[in-house]
């Protein structure tokens, strides 16, 4: 099956560091990736949908500035979280959709858990 | 008004039991549902398409109601293994996801 692979699985930084997470599709195009975060024991939360070569589509209540997504390439997104502080501590997830035959479906990276102190 | 509803739980049930999840969406267009399957701090995987005419597969009966708009997922006999949260997916425009809040079961021995 079709396979995200996602790095780092975790990331521990100083509270003003900027933090970059790649996300990528192993043996597919995928011509849609999301970005998600998850804190704990709640549910997961859509942050941004990001379609290659354009500007990723921002969620209500999440600054573009803060994360910036880039999708350079039908393999590649990148989520960096700028000027990381404590609050932005959390499991952060992309998926892809795109593969031959199955567009609909998504398929999830495994995941980075990022800690700021 | 959220395009995926879904209760959160937890469903606490013992080994043995069935349990049956529902999630409502709101947009009578949405054209592809999924349940997906997420354990603590690990990626959704996932479980299962629905589809109008149902679907099986070993313990797990996956349903679709276009005309009351929701979805279910059954579980019988259920495992200890079965513990996790359950997700449910819809397709808007073959490339808009929206995701149920989740469902979190529970299985006691």
């Amino acid at each position: 099956g079709a396979v995200v692979s996602q790095h780092p699985s975790w990331v521990i930084c100083k509270s003003g560091t900027s933090v970059k997470i790649e996300c990528r599709s192993l043996d597919f195009q995928a011509t849609t990736m999301f970005w998600y975060r998850q804190f704990p024991k709640q549910s997961l939360m859509l942050m941004a949908t990001s379609n290659e070569g354009s500007k990723a589509t921002y969620e209500q209540g999440v600054e573009k500035d803060k994360f910036l997504i880039n999708h350079a390439s039908l393999t590649l997104s990148t989520l960096t979280v700028t000027s990381a502080h404590p609050e932005d501590s959390s499991f952060y997830i992309c998926s892809a959709s795109g593969a031959r035959g199955t567009n609909e479906k998504l398929f999830f990276g495994s995941g980075t858990q990022l800690s700021v102190l | 008004r959220k395009e995926v509803e879904q209760d959160p739980g937890p469903f606490n049930v013992p080994e043995g039991a069935t349990v049956a999840f529902n999630c409502t969406y709101s947009n009578s267009a949405s054209q592809s549902f999924f349940w997906y399957r997420q354990d603590c701090r690990k990626e959704p995987k996932l479980l299962m398409s629905v589809y109008s005419s149902g679907n099986e597969d070993g313990r797990f009966t996956a349903q679709l109601n276009r005309a009351s708009q929701y979805i279910s997922l059954l579980i019988r006999d259920s495992k200890l293994s079965d513990s996790a949260t359950y997700l449910c997916v819809l397709v808007y425009n073959f490339n808009k996801f929206y995701f149920g809040s989740g469902t979190k079961l529970n299985v006691k021995p």
